[in-house]
């Protein structure tokens, strides 16, 4: 129940095309759901993130769009450039005033934009 | 603009060794967080950290691990015997509390652990 299921777990996108990347929840109770860019030998970076209130979140050529029926949200990375070539992870969090709000990751896709 | 900073970036030790991983949150953050992932996987909550502490912990956090917040500033996380297993990339992280708008937890670089 505290799984986040992601597909695919690699990618190879032609420069300029669309990536999509896309995960799965059971947790209902999830409210928080974010997705993180890693590159090699770093730490995961929040990319952008989504409440369940809204259907889809747009920050320049990063998108999610989320179902709370279906309990599936996936990431657009629109005009996919080389510079994207990174491990994105989609996550998952209760959130609330109290709560620890641990993340709870997908198993990762690596995205490779060829030139 | 601020962040997250762990040291040391690489650490070898001999299995059965004491280890402490350090970090230095946010200054302003008030949860404290170590995550670990083993190479090729996922990244793993290990515990969680408030008002000086542990507000959840995974069932990867056993007797051998503890986290303290010595000062103001540093953030530790100590693994009493280490294992070849514990081998991994630790993260610590940060986020600010309060309010239910703020929501994004800040990761550091990471400490690569190789127990030999």
């Amino acid at each position: 129940q505290q799984q986040v299921k992601q597909s695919p777990q690699s990618l190879i996108v032609q420069k300029g095309g669309i990536s999509i990347i896309n995960c799965a929840y059971e947790n209902t109770a999830f409210d928080y759901f974010p997705w993180y860019q890693q590159f090699p030998g770093k730490g995961p970076a929040l990319l952008i993130a989504i409440r369940p209130d809204v259907s889809e979140k747009k920050e320049g050529r990063f998108t999610i769009s989320f179902n709370k029926s279906a309990k599936q949200f996936s990431l657009h990375i629109m005009d996919s450039q080389p510079g994207d070539s990174a491990t994105y992870f989609c996550a998952a969090s209760v959130q609330g005033y109290s709560s620890a709000s641990k993340i709870i990751f997908g198993s990762g896709t690596r995205l490779s934009i060829r030139p | 603009e601020p962040e997250v900073t762990q040291t040391p970036s690489h650490q070898v030790t001999q299995m059965g060794q004491e280890v402490i991983l350090r970090c230095v949150p946010i200054s302003n953050h008030l949860y404290f967080y170590w995550y670990r992932q083993i190479l090729g996987q996922k990244v793993e909550f290990l515990v969680s950290f408030y008002n000086n502490e542990i507000s959840e912990k995974s069932e990867i956090f056993d007797d051998q691990f503890s986290v303290e917040r010595p000062d103001g500033s540093n953030f530790t996380l100590k693994i009493r015997s280490t294992k070849l297993e514990d081998s991994a990339m630790y993260f610590c992280a940060s986020r600010v509390a309060g309010t239910r708008a703020i929501g994004e937890q800040y990761f550091g670089p990471g400490t690569r652990l190789t127990v030999t």
